[in-house]
Parts: C-alpha cells; structure tokens; sequence
C-alpha cells in the first residue's frame, strides 16, 4: 500500500518567493496533519485537517503561511514570501479518524530559503 | 513545562546492552500514547503504542504510569540498527498528537 507521498523531496529557492508544498495522504485516512521540525525547536504541529475541513491552525506561524485540502487526497502547504527562517523540513502525516489514532508520515520535504 | 520532556541523550550503549529511555507529560487527560522512532533525515516512524498498562513487542517494552504522569521504552538485547532518535508521543483530544524532543540512542559494536 501507498504510504503519505509528499513533493517535492527537495526545495532551494531565494526568499520572496512562493512556495508550495503537497502532499496526498494515506486513501482511506480522514485526518490530516502538517509539521515542521527544525534543530532548535524540533517537531512541531502548524495545523491540521479532518474530512478536508481545518480543525487547528494556531501552529501557523503566521500570515505568510496558508493550508488547504480541496478533497480527500490531496493538501498544500504554502509560503508566500518565503524567508530564510523558514528553512526547515516539513512533514505530512495522515490517520484514519477517531481518538488515539498514530500518524503515519511522508518522507518530508527539505526546504531552504536562501 | 513542555507538554512532553524527554532527556535528549545521547545515550550510547555497546551492543546487547539494555537501555531504558523516561519520558514525562503534563496533561493527565491524556489518553493515548506512542512510541516513534526517528533516522537521520528520515520521517518519524512509528514503533508502537501505549495504551493502558504497557505493550511489549520483540526486544521492545514501554510502560505507562499514570499516577506519575511517565511512560518509559526498554530495549533489550540493542542492536547497531537501533541507533535513532526516539521520540515520546502522547495523544490529545480528537487525535491531535504532541510531540517530545526526542532521545538520541547510539548503539556501538
């Protein structure tokens, strides 16, 4: 079975510019979560999804960041401008719905704002 | 107080050895629990589940303590194949996870 598949794997750009992340989550998994971890403040939740519909985004840094889920399989993470303290790897995670599910995550997609 | 403290290591064992890993929560209402394990530039992986008293799978044994507010991993008989980050997880309302720091082990021949 397919596992959450994230693009692209890799990502350089120069600050100011847009980036879009994506992500198609497990089939059959109604819950749907976006991370970023970094070295100094490891893995934290920006915001997450069930049945395509936003539940939690307080972990959305700010402004510059947006999330949308137009259907079951498929989710963007965006940034726009980018700046350099974005550079992070950013995960995905899905997991079928109801309390005390673990999350099966993508490969992450390693991102630098130049 | 973070919501999940983990010591971050590293712990280095030499191969065989049994190390135990701690890790303590803040928020008593929680009722799930998980154990991920995380290689360098890879995605966290999930090593198992800790739901009421414990769970034990192969060389691997996690505790809970609720009245302590801790769960704990054993890994018994370590293999080089076990060096990772750990990373303690317990579930929040609905099936929102927070995450620890992790605990960086290093298994040597």
């Amino acid at each position: 079975d397919a596992g959450v598949i994230q693009s692209p794997r890799h990502e350089v750009t120069e600050m100011g510019q847009e980036v879009t992340l994506r992500c198609k989550p497990i089939s059959g998994h109604n819950s749907l979560f976006w991370y970023r971890q970094t070295m100094m403040r490891g893995l934290e939740l920006l915001i997450y999804f069930n049945n395509n519909v936003p539940i939690d985004d307080s972990g959305m840094p700010e402004d510059r960041f947006s999330a949308k889920m137009p259907n079951a399989s498929f989710s963007t993470l965006k940034i726009q401008p980018s700046e350099p303290r974005d550079s992070a790897v950013y995960f995905c995670a899905s997991s079928p719905s109801g309390d005390n599910q673990p999350q099966h995550f993508g490969d992450g997609t390693r991102l630098s704002i130049l | 107080r973070k919501e999940v403290e983990q010591d971050p290591g590293p712990f280095n064992v030499p191969e065989g050895a049994t190390v135990a890993f701690n890790c303590t929560y803040s928020n008593s209402a929680s009722q799930s629990f998980f154990w991920y394990r995380q290689d360098c530039r890879k995605e966290p992986k999930l090593l198992m589940s800790v739901y009421s008293s414990g769970n034990e799978d192969g060389r691997f044994t996690a505790q809970l303590n609720r009245a302590s507010q801790y769960i704990s991993l054993l890994i018994r008989d370590s293999k080089l194949s076990d060096s990772a980050t750990y990373l303690c997880v317990r579930g929040e309302y609905g099936n929102k996870l927070v995450f620890g720091a992790g605990t960086i082990l290093r298994v040597k021949s």
